[in-house]
């Protein structure tokens, strides 16, 4: 079991760009949710999905953030016209299903320049 | 965060002594979780709970849906022990929260 994988561990990005960060749950997980981990806000709720449909996303900013779960395998969170505020780590969790024991990745380091 | 709690926010221990780690909810929390964070930035689940406790090797964890608050009990600290503990609630609607954070550094 190789846990939950998250790619890139570290993007650099100019402000104004693209970054897309990718997520593959543990197999068999139902449940995939996105946070995003800073020293101001600490760990803040973005987005989650269960079988692949998206249940809640109450924390996601309306505006440049969307995440897709296109199938059971990966999940994506992708940041458009980035700006320095979306510094953060970015960090995805499964589980079996609903809420249930949380499973992280080692989460994805976005610095945005 | 405003709808967990934790304290302390910060705690030093002698390796050896005992220590406790708490979480009071602003919610009507239904299941908690507690996690380290370690030096490289991955979050272990240690718990995840019902009302009641567990327990896991020098780890021991409580929660008490009716007082709303949990607990993390932590014996004989070791240093591998260091590191940053969260807790989390999850409510009604099965959103999580998560809290600020402990972090623990055991000296020896």
């Amino acid at each position: 079991n190789a846990g939950v994988i998250q790619t890139p561990r570290h993007k650099v990005t100019g402000k104004g760009q693209e970054a897309t960060l990718w997520c593959e749950p543990i197999s068999g997980h139902s449940a995939v949710f996105w946070y995003r981990q800073t020293i101001v806000q600490g760990l803040e709720f973005l987005t989650y999905f269960r079988n692949q449909a998206p249940i809640d996303d109450s924390g996601m900013p309306k505006e440049r953030f969307s995440a897709q779960m296109p199938n059971q395998s990966h999940s994506t969170l992708k940041i458009q016209s980035t700006q320095p505020q979306d510094s953060a780590v970015y960090l995805c969790a499964s589980s079996t299903g609903g809420t249930g024991q949380l499973y992280f990745g080692e989460g994805s380091k976005l610095t945005v320049l | 965060g405003d709808k967990v709690k934790q304290s302390p926010s910060a705690l030093s221990l002698q390796e050896g002594t005992n220590s406790a780690l708490r979480c009071n909810f602003s919610i009507a929390a239904t299941t908690v979780q507690w996690f380290l964070q370690n030096p490289r930035g991955s979050l272990i689940n240690l718990f995840y709970l019902v009302p009641g406790t567990k327990e896991n090797g020098r780890l021991k964890s409580a929660f008490d849906s009716k007082e709303s608050y949990s607990t993390l009990h932590i014996r004989d600290a070791q240093l591998e022990d260091s590191g940053t503990y969260f807790c989390a609630a999850e409510d009604s609607n099965n959103r999580i929260f998560f809290g600020d954070g402990t972090q623990l550094v055991v000296k020896p």
